[in-house]
């Protein structure tokens, strides 16, 4: 079955730079890539999602790019604020007629530094 | 968006005992999918659960462990059966929508005593 990985498991920024996030799936089947964003005691929730069509996808201050040859996907936030603190999943899946299930990677608990 | 409502939020159990869970979504949807987190770990698929017949269940879970049903297109439920403090989780469960995109409800707190 399809194995992610993600890197690193923490990661500490200062307000206003950037963070990047990366991630490797090893089945290269699989062909939909989001990015889950969990706050402290709540639901994961989809912050951006890319498609293998595609190399890159950017949503105001977060981008997420595809290197489908290197099987890896990164998450880039730029000019961090504090509520940007959180623990970060991306995940993988093969195709499957809209009931796609996910695979997890182990998560990124980022912190910005005020 | 799909609005999924879960219950017990939390429960505090006895070991040896079990809990069902409940997974009420407001459309129909052809799967649904249940998550186990343990503390500070990441999300696990436990099984899939499809309407009118036996969940998937991934490696590692078993039937008896945790039984699930999908009565209808809109509802689910989980047990954790015979539980012990290993069972101390936080169970999600989750459907698709608009296309691929994965919405979870708000997570069942379990602790196991």
């Amino acid at each position: 079955g399809e194995n992610v990985e993600q890197h690193p498991s923490t990661l500490s920024v200062q307000e206003g730079d950037s963070a990047v996030i990366k991630c490797t799936y090893s089945d290269s089947a699989s062909n939909y890539f989001p990015w889950y964003k969990q706050e402290l005691g709540k639901r994961p929730q989809l912050i951006i999602d890319i498609r293998s069509n595609v190399g890159e996808k950017k949503d105001q201050r977060i981008a997420v790019t595809l290197n489908k040859t290197a099987k890896h996907f990164s998450l880039h936030i730029t000019e961090t604020q504090p509520e940007d603190s959180a623990v970060y999943f991306c995940a993988a899946s093969l195709p499957n007629f809209g009931n796609e299930k996910l695979t997890f990677g182990t998560g990124t608990r980022l912190t910005i530094i005020p | 968006s799909a609005v999924i409502s879960q219950k017990p939020s939390r429960d505090i159990c006895q070991r040896g005992t079990s809990l069902t869970i409940q997974c009420q979504v407001d459309s129909q949807v052809t799967m649904m999918f249940w998550y186990r987190q343990q503390p500070g770990q990441s999300l696990t698929l436990i099984a899939t659960a499809n309407q009118g017949s036996e969940a998937t269940y991934e490696s590692g879970f078993v039937i008896d462990k945790f039984p699930i049903s999908r009565p209808n297109l809109t509802f689910s439920t989980l047990t954790v059966s015979n539980m012990s403090p290993e069972d101390s989780s936080i169970y999600l469960c989750s459907v698709n929508d608009r296309g691929s995109e994965a919405f979870f409800g708000q997570g069942t707190r379990l602790t196991v005593v």
